[in-house]
């Protein structure tokens, strides 16, 4: 079965830094990767997804950018942190026919 | 536009106690529909998982229901435990590659 990594678990970013999350998947391949970030007491937003190497979708129009670099890597990206950015950012993948997403551990960011 | 909606938002009940946990869903195509518990500040794991073409799931102590036509799962959770408390997630998985989720609902097991 697949595990999925992502690091760092947690982050504090001054405004204005750049940020890189990244996620890489174990047990699989060609997976359907996406980010998820959920902000304080609120649900999951999907953020990007991406069904192949260098294809890339945006769902929410931000200050946020994602790539793939790899089959199995997940890179997520910021040039310059807002405040509104903080949260937490998981990454997940479907692989296989039944279209059962799977998660891992996430990344805890705090722009202050 | 998929929505997911998630009824109640939070939940107290005595341990022992049966409960169910609702979530309806506004568009009938989807290719799956997933239960998810989350712990504070940890990551989601998948309860179970119920395919379009099934009626209902079965894990332990927990069964999830769906009924694509009218849009509607629910999670049923026998004899609760207080290591049942966490936030129950529903999530479809539509035809665009896409699982769109609900708000969850906050369950607290008293012991």
């Amino acid at each position: 079965s697949q595990t999925i990594h992502q690091w760092p678990a947690t982050l504090v970013q001054p405004v204005g830094s750049p940020l890189s999350l990244e996620c890489t998947v174990e047990g699989t391949s060609n997976p359907n990767l996406y980010w998820y970030r959920q902000a304080a007491g609120r649900g999951l937003q999907l953020l990007f997804y991406s069904v192949g190497i260098g294809q890339i979708s945006s769902e929410v129009p931000q200050n946020l950018s994602a790539s793939r670099p790899q089959d199995r890597q997940f890179i997520l990206s910021s040039k310059k942190l807002l405040l509104s950015d903080s949260g937490f950012y998981l990454c997940a993948c479907i692989a296989g026919s039944t279209g059962e997403l799977f998660f891992g551990e996430g990344s805890r960011l705090t722009v202050l | 536009k998929q929505e997911v909606t998630q009824i109640p938002a939070a939940l107290s009940v005595p341990e022992g106690e049966n409960l169910v946990l609702n979530c309806s869903f506004t568009d009938s195509a989807i290719y799956n529909l997933q239960w998810f518990r989350q712990d504070p500040g940890k990551g989601l794991t998948s309860l179970l998982l119920i395919q379009s073409s099934q009626r209902e799931q079965t894990s332990g102590r927990l069964n999830a229901s769906l009924d694509k036509s009218s849009g509607r799962s629910t999670l049923y959770i026998a004899a609760s435990q207080p290591g049942d408390s966490a936030t129950y997630l529903c999530a479809v998985l539509t035809g665009g590659f896409k699982t769109i989720f609900g708000a969850g609902t906050r369950l607290f097991v008293k012991a």
